[in-house]
């Protein structure tokens, strides 16, 4: 059973025009991820919620905004996108930071941005 | 400098052989390692995490030097379905926040 979905799997948008990306989850885990991540490119952290607690990577651009309504839902709104916005976005949950533990990352299949 | 740093290869290697990976990072403060497998246009997904002890899990050994400040894949009796780009992944953290990074990947080809 998938545990981190991630909505849509192809998305299709114009220059400019905002767009969401959904991801959820079923593992109740506190932090959720979201990454950027451009052809033959390491994935590039963008955000991170801890439960509510926002944390924004500081050269992540303002076009890229996120919200956590609850434990199982956060989104991405990319406000403006440009070209250079199209990649691959992931998503990704842990139990609690990863930073100080050794808890892992379960990642979502990711949502193929394209930028007409 | 890059504060992870991988070979981006690729690796051709035929089935059978014994391929190795290394990964370096540049912040002491380093906490915790993984090797993550992405196969082509799919999320990245855990393979195994790396201790200090060095770890194996079936055909795949993950080592770990504080010191010189690398972690190593060791892959033995190569398969096909191995192809794929190994991500090394490095955290650390503090009150202050944390960090997890992503190196690029090291891609492999096993060819029969």
């Amino acid at each position: 059973d998938a545990m981190v979905i991630q909505n849509p799997r192809y998305q299709v948008t114009q220059f400019g025009k905002p767009v969401t990306l959904s991801c959820s989850q079923t593992l109740n885990h506190n932090v959720m991820y979201w990454y950027q991540q451009k052809s033959s490119q390491a994935p590039k952290l963008l955000f991170h919620y801890y439960d509510k607690d926002f944390n924004n990577e500081a050269d992540t651009p303002d076009n890229f905004q996120s919200r956590r309504p609850n434990t199982s839902f956060c989104f991405l709104d990319i406000r403006s996108p440009g070209l250079g916005d199209a990649a691959m976005y992931l998503c990704a949950t842990s139990r609690d930071r990863t930073g100080a533990s050794t808890d892992t990352q379960y990642f979502g299949p990711g949502t193929r941005l394209t930028v007409l | 400098r890059k504060e992870v740093e991988q070979d981006p290869g690729p690796f051709n290697v035929p089935e059978g052989a014994t391929v190795a990976f290394n990964c370096t990072y540049s912040n002491s403060a380093s906490q915790s390692f993984f090797w993550y497998r992405q196969d082509c246009r799919k999320e990245p997904k855990l393979l195994m995490s790396v201790y200090s002890s060095g770890n194996e899990d079936g055909r795949f050994t993950a080592q770990l030097n504080r010191a010189s400040q690398y972690i190593s894949l060791l892959i033995r009796d190569s398969k096909l379905s191995d192809s794929a780009t190994y991500l090394c992944v490095v955290n650390f953290g503090n009150t202050g926040g944390f960090k997890t990074i992503f190196g690029a990947g090291t891609r492999l080809f096993v060819k029969a």
